[in-house]
């Protein structure tokens, strides 16, 4: 069975500074999705960014960018000019490719990430 | 687009009650899912359906839950009898099989607390 670990349980940054959340993960398949997901407050899962994992091009959106390293099942995101709004829970997940059928996502636990003013 | 649709929103209920937790999925997707999020366990996956179908339902904890999909659009989640250790977040998130990174998309999800 897959499983995602986020070792950073707490994180804060500084308003406009640069942070990274750290995931990995442990599989045995060759093909793959992972996804970053914030959750503010309001409890809503919103959809960061997402990786193929056949895909050796790291993904970004905007000021959200992804290291993703394969071999070693590492995926972490980078959140460049960091601002208020985006204080949230950070959940890594995993899903596997279903070959044409909707799989699972699994999660992992989550990091806290707090943006100082 | 209205997005995923969860009722109730919030459910306060007795030990030893029955509770239907609704969802309405995004009009087109044909794969639906249930997760419940807690303190302990995170997020985890209940069950999830294709095409109306149930397709892994592992994750269900014990006989106490059933979840049914009549049709495309609609969903329940009931819990028989309820107890306290069931209180948490549950979410509904429905997807197209086939479309790109298969994405997932979340309701607000309900808020259950069972005293």
């Amino acid at each position: 069975a897959q499983t995602v670990t986020q070792s950073q349980p707490e994180m804060s940054v500084q308003e406009a500074e640069t942070v990274t959340l750290s995931c990995t993960y442990d599989t045995s398949e060759s093909n793959y999705y992972l996804f970053w997901y914030k959750q503010p407050p309001s409890r809503q899962m919103i959809l960061v960014i997402r990786q193929e994992a056949y895909k050796q091009q790291n993904a970004t959106e905007n000021r959200f960018s992804v290291n993703f390293q394969k071999a070693a099942k590492s995926f972490s995101l980078k959140i460049s000019d960091s601002q208020l709004g985006d204080t949230a829970m950070y959940f890594c997940a995993f899903m596997s490719d279903g070959e044409g059928g909707s799989e699972k996502l699994v999660f992992g636990k989550g990091t806290k990430l707090t943006v100082n003013p | 687009d209205a997005g995923v649709i969860q009722s109730p929103r919030h459910e306060v209920t007795e030990m030893g009650q029955e509770v239907t937790l609704r969802c309405k999925p995004i009009s087109g997707h044909n794969s639906l899912f249930w997760y419940r999020q807690t303190m302990m366990r995170g997020l985890e996956l209940l069950i999830y359906f294709n095409n109306n179908v149930p397709i892994d339902d592992s994750g269900m904890p014990e006989d106490r839950f059933s979840a049914k999909m009549p049709n495309a659009s609609f969903s329940t989640l009931k819990i028989q009898p309820s107890e306290p250790r069931d209180s948490a977040v549950y979410f509904c998130a429905s997807s197209l099989v086939g479309a790109v990174y298969n994405e997932q998309f979340f309701g607000p999800g309900t808020r259950l607390t069972v005293l």
